[in-house]
């Protein structure tokens, strides 16, 4: 019974690409969440929805495009990709209370050639 | 700016030792949660304990303990009894209730934990 589930769990790409990223969870909260995890480990939220309304849209570059059809699924579309979009992809979710925590999914390790 | 901050990028502890992980934030909003997760090797986020601003006591959670000075401003994870699963990279992470952040995860740098037997 995957919590958070994103797929693919590897997508390796050539530069100028367009790709997209899926992320589903089953554990009924309101708050989805894309982070992106750096070479050096570093993570940076990208985007945060709350019933389906974008709420967090931090300075990532218009290329990035997510879409959440529904409370349980938030995608994430990437286009034109360049190397330094190199990394993993978390997504996450969580109830809207402060003192909930962010469940993960298992990420997505995007590589550009 | 750098909300959190992990001054140890890694260390090493023998097996059935204890291990305290440093974390120091940074926020001017009364109320906010302070997070860690263990991310091993195979890549995943695990949640490991939670420590709420107005809470009285430290958070405990089985091995899991948080030395929480909310004077200091930081929020120490102590791993009693350290097993070799536990090599891990963990992170701390704080989320605040300001108008502009929304209740969004700010992470540290991390800290790699190595347990040796």
């Amino acid at each position: 019974d995957t919590a958070v589930s994103q797929t693919p769990k590897y997508l390796v790409t050539q530069m100028g690409n367009d790709k997209s990223i899926k992320c589903e969870q089953n554990l009924g909260h309101d708050t989805m969440y894309w982070y992106k995890q750096d070479s050096k480990k570093f993570l940076k939220i990208m985007f945060s929805y709350n019933n389906k309304e974008l709420i967090i849209n931090e300075t990532v570059p218009n290329r990035f495009s997510p879409k959440s059809p529904d409370k349980a699924h938030l995608n994430l579309h990437i286009n034109s990709l360049e190397l330094g979009d190199s990394a993993v992809y978390f997504c996450a979710s969580s109830r809207d209370r402060a003192d909930q925590p962010q469940h993960f999914g298992d990420g997505t390790r995007l590589s550009i050639l | 700016a750098q909300k959190i901050t992990q001054t140890q990028p890694g260390m090493f502890v023998q097996e059935k030792e204890a291990v305290t992980l440093d974390c120091t934030y940074d926020t001017s909003d009364p109320s906010y949660g302070l997070f860690w997760y263990k991310q091993p090797s195979s890549g995943e986020m695990i949640f490991l304990i939670y420590q709420g601003s107005y809470d009285q006591q430290n958070a405990t959670e089985g091995r899991y303990s948080l030395n929480f000075q909310k004077a200091r401003k930081s929020a120490n994870l102590v791993i009693s009894a350290s097993q070799l699963g536990d090599s891990a990279m963990y992170f701390c992470a704080m989320r605040d209730w300001t108008t502009d952040s929304w209740g969004k995860l700010q992470f540290g740098a991390g800290t790699q934990v190595v347990v040796t037997p």
